[in-house]
Parts: C-alpha cells; structure tokens; sequence
C-alpha cells in the first residue's frame, strides 16, 4: 500500500545540469500532479496530468518538462537547472480530482 | 491579491488549548474546501473535506465554511503535542482537472 512514491528524495545539482524527478502512484488515479513548495509561497502547481498521454501547464510551468508515458507515472524534468529552482518538489495524485494525495517529497538544491 | 489567504504563524498554544485556523479567499466560485496537515519533510495529507457550506466536524476537528463571508476555519479541541505542524487550505471551484489553490499554510506548535 505504497500510495504515492517520489524518488529521489534529495538531490544537490550544479547549474545547468539535468535531472528527473519520478513520481509513481498505485491507486490506478487518472490526474498527477507536481507542485513546488517554497518558503512564503506556499504550494504552486508546475505542471498536471489528466489521464496517460495528457499534461498541461500550471501556474509555475517554465524551466520544467513533464511526461506521463504510463498512467501510474508521472515525470518532472529540468534540462537546465538554475538556482531559482532549488526547493521541495511535490507530487500528488487524485481520483476525480478532488481530494489528493501527496507522496513524501523530493528536496532539491542547485548550486 | 492572492486568491487564497493564510496567515503563516507562526502559532504557539499550550497542550490542550482550542486552536482556531483560519483563510480567506476572493473566488465566489469555491466550492470544496479542505485542510491539509504537513509534518515536517513530509507530504501534506488530507485531514478535512467540506462541500460549500456549513460545519463538518471529525473527533477533535470542526471545519466551517461561510461562503457569504469567503471564510474557512479549521477548529481543533483539546489539542496535542502530536498536532504540532503546518495547516494547509485548500479550495477548488468544481470536481475534475481544475486545480486546487492553496493557501500558504499556518505553521502550529503545541507545546506540552
């Protein structure tokens, strides 16, 4: 009964290095998502799912890339990493939508 | 002018004080409302969920919603040391895609 499984859970880059980030989710949910949680911001959606084949853009979208080639996958990528996107990146997944549930976190710092 | 608004803290009570957590928000259009608790370096996890509004209460947790208003609370009793962490709101307009908008998140220690 893992639910929601981020990996890696921590990882230090250098600037303009490449990297991601693998979300999988057992409970057979239609959307994913991703957000990015920072100090005063609160939790921002970067880029969500609704079904196998499908993303689309959230409120943070740029430097970020997402795939979702298998439905209890969901991958976020940075070609270029900056320093502006050292954080906690977060996924989530959801039945209809409604109520979602998180896995435990991918703590980034690009250097 | 965020959408959603959540004072940070952060908030210190005693071991079995009432705590009162409070959003507003700017969207008429809201009409599910949760609060989230997050552990520290952990993923927030679904604690309450309300549809428009009115109360909903679950042990020691009571969740309002005034929509007149644009106001949610979030009402814990008797509080714990082990509800030590940060109270998240979160609120949509319909069922499906659209996102969830979180508030910032109030950080809470219970001290013994």
């Amino acid at each position: 009964n893992a639910g929601v499984t981020q990996t890696p859970k921590f990882r230090v880059l250098k600037t303009g290095q490449s990297m991601t980030l693998l979300c999988a989710q057992d409970m057979n949910h239609e959307y994913m998502y991703w957000y990015r949680q920072d100090p005063g911001m609160g939790l921002r959606l970067i880029h969500y799912s609704v079904g196998e084949g499908t993303t689309a853009k959230g409120e943070v979208p740029d430097g970020y890339n997402v795939s979702r080639l298998k439905k209890q996958n969901f991958l976020l990528g940075l070609e270029s990493a900056a320093p502006s996107q050292t954080s906690v990146y977060f996924c989530a997944s959801s039945y209809e939508g409604q109520t979602y549930t998180f896995g435990s976190g991918t703590r980034l710092t690009v250097v | 002018q965020k959408e959603v608004e959540q004072d940070p803290g952060p908030l210190s009570v005693p071991e079995g004080a009432i705590v009162s957590l409070n959003c507003t928000y700017s969207n008429s259009a809201f009409q599910y409302f949760m609060w989230y608790r997050q552990y520290s370096r952990k993923g927030p996890e679904l604690l309450m969920y309300t549809y428009s509004s009115g109360n909903k209460e679950d042990g020691r947790f009571t969740a309002q919603v005034d929509k007149s208003s644009k106001y949610i609370s979030l009402f814990i009793r008797d509080s714990q040391p082990s509800d030590s962490a940060t109270y998240l709101c979160a609120m949509k307009a319909i069922q499906g895609a659209q996102k969830l908008v979180f508030g910032q998140g109030t950080r809470l220690t219970i001290n013994p």
